[in-house]
């Protein structure tokens, strides 16, 4: 079967960095995705790599292990709104996205 | 409107009755999904559409049906609804005809089936 790990919760503090990390093993391998999701509202999208390696976007990277079938994403000076839940998403041979749970990260002062 | 919209925001509904849950898209992208998300559950598709005149299943599509009559709407339908379809539904849409096909959500609608 398809399957997405993630830690279900992490806790951080403000102005600190926190790694956030997804392992999976799908059927083909299109690209995957990180996205945020705050509380009560729709995921939006962070992030995106499909070759190996680190992509960076301000405070936040995201990296790639195709072989390992691993990702992270890195959050840098943490600010109290990046309180949200973190998605992982892997696209497969069907080009379907296959969503982790998500990663609640709590953020304290 | 910019984006994606979904109808209605939240409702609740007795056991058995039908539902259409409306989402419109004015980004002209020409694919289109409906996903479900329940706690401590992935995002799961339910249906999808790759282009206007076409619809195809995900993974939870049993007690649910979609139309896509166009490029903008895609309803998603309960015929009879059960108490396992409470959830928050989700719609989205991609443009499919290149770059990384990005999936874009609506706000979400709430359903609660009693």
């Amino acid at each position: 079967g398809q399957n997405i790990d993630q830690p279900t919760e992490m806790t951080a503090t403000e102005g600190a960095i926190v790694q956030i990390n997804c392992t999976y093993q799908t059927s083909g391998f299109n690209g995957l995705f990180w996205y945020q999701q705050h509380a009560g509202e729709a995921p939006t999208f962070l992030s995106y790599n499909v070759l190996d390696g680190l992509e960076e976007k301000g405070r936040f990277s995201s990296f790639l292990s195709r072989s390992k079938g691993y990702s992270y994403l890195l959050l840098k000076e943490l600010q109290m709104k990046d309180s949200a839940s973190y998605l992982c998403a892997v696209r497969d041979s069907n080009y379907q996205l296959i969503w982790g749970a998500g990663t609640k990260l709590i953020i304290k002062p | 409107i910019a984006g994606i919209t979904q109808a209605p925001t939240s409702q609740i509904l007795a056991a058995g009755r039908r539902m259409t849950l409306r989402c419109t898209q004015d980004m002209r992208h020409n694919a289109m999904y409906w996903y479900r998300q329940d706690l401590g559950l992935g995002l799961r598709l339910i249906h999808y559409s790759n282009t206007a005149g076409t619809t195809g299943k995900g993974e939870v599509p049993d007690g649910y049906s979609v139309s896509r009559a166009n490029t903008d709407d895609f309803p998603l339908t309960l015929a009879s609804a059960v108490p396992s379809q409470t959830s928050v539904y989700f719609c989205a849409s991609s443009d499919s005809q290149g770059g990384t096909d990005t999936q874009y959500f609506g706000p979400g609608t709430r359903l609660t089936v009693l």
